[in-house]
């Protein structure tokens, strides 16, 4: 059964940092495109951004870029999204997701994790 | 960057069909995928490639894609299908981007 599940989310305060890891399970974690997508409160789907499955290419979203990184471990199944100068507009729940190349749907999810950014 | 333009509600009654837009610039020319995301829930993908459903997704649900209009139907609307609907695209410019509709409310009178 393929599984995602994301942690590290929390409360931290503005300009702060936070990493967040997706674990993935019951699939070949280095054959996919891995991707962080975020939802805040009442709001839709923002996506943020991805990796192939070697590492070798990175997508960001504007709002994004130069302030969080996306990477990988395929040894240990891991994705992982880490987060500074954080800002109360990053406040939502993120979501890992995987796809078989970066065009493709997203066809499994994890649950999320929540960030919330306040003082 | 590309910019999808969903209608921010549609409500229909069951039984009846329900018709999700999709607008994008040529959007023709890319392939659509379509989640459905119920309160609380993490999205789950119900049409990919303009008009492929993945497995355990009723024929209920289909999905066409022409011109500068992509449009998700979903037809003997059941009250369970009340949800959020998002199409996204992939845009393969300078600057790649996934990028995501602004969302569709579709509520079952």
């Amino acid at each position: 059964e393929v599984q995602l599940v994301e942690s590290g989310g929390g409360l931290v305060q503005p300009g702060g940092s936070l990493r967040l890891s997706c674990a993935a399970s019951g699939f070949t974690f280095s054959s996919y495109w891995m991707s962080w997508v975020r939802q805040a409160p009442g709001k839709g789907l923002e996506w943020v951004a991805n990796i192939k499955q070697d590492g070798s290419e990175k997508y960001y979203v504007d709002s994004v870029k130069g302030r969080f990184t996306i990477s990988r471990d395929n040894a240990k199944n891991s994705l992982y999204l880490q987060m500074n100068s954080l800002r109360a507009e990053d406040t939502a729940v993120y979501y890992c997701a995987r796809s078989s190349i970066a065009a493709a749907p997203f066809d499994y999810w994890g649950q999320g994790t929540l960030v919330t950014v306040s003082s | 960057s590309y910019v999808l333009t969903q209608p921010p509600s549609v409500s229909v009654a069951p039984g009846q069909t329900a018709r999700i837009t999709c607008g994008g610039n040529n959007i023709g020319s890319k392939s659509v995928h379509w989640y459905q995301q119920k309160p609380g829930q993490a999205p789950v993908l119900v049409v990919y490639d303009d008009s492929d459903r993945p497995s355990g997704i009723p024929e209920r649900f289909s999905g066409s894609n022409s011109g500068n209009t992509a449009t998700l139907t979903i037809s003997r609307v059941e009250a369970g299908d009340e949800a959020d609907y998002y199409c996204q695209v992939w845009d393969s410019s300078s600057d790649p981007q996934v990028v995501f509709g602004g969302g569709t409310k579709l509520t079952v009178l």
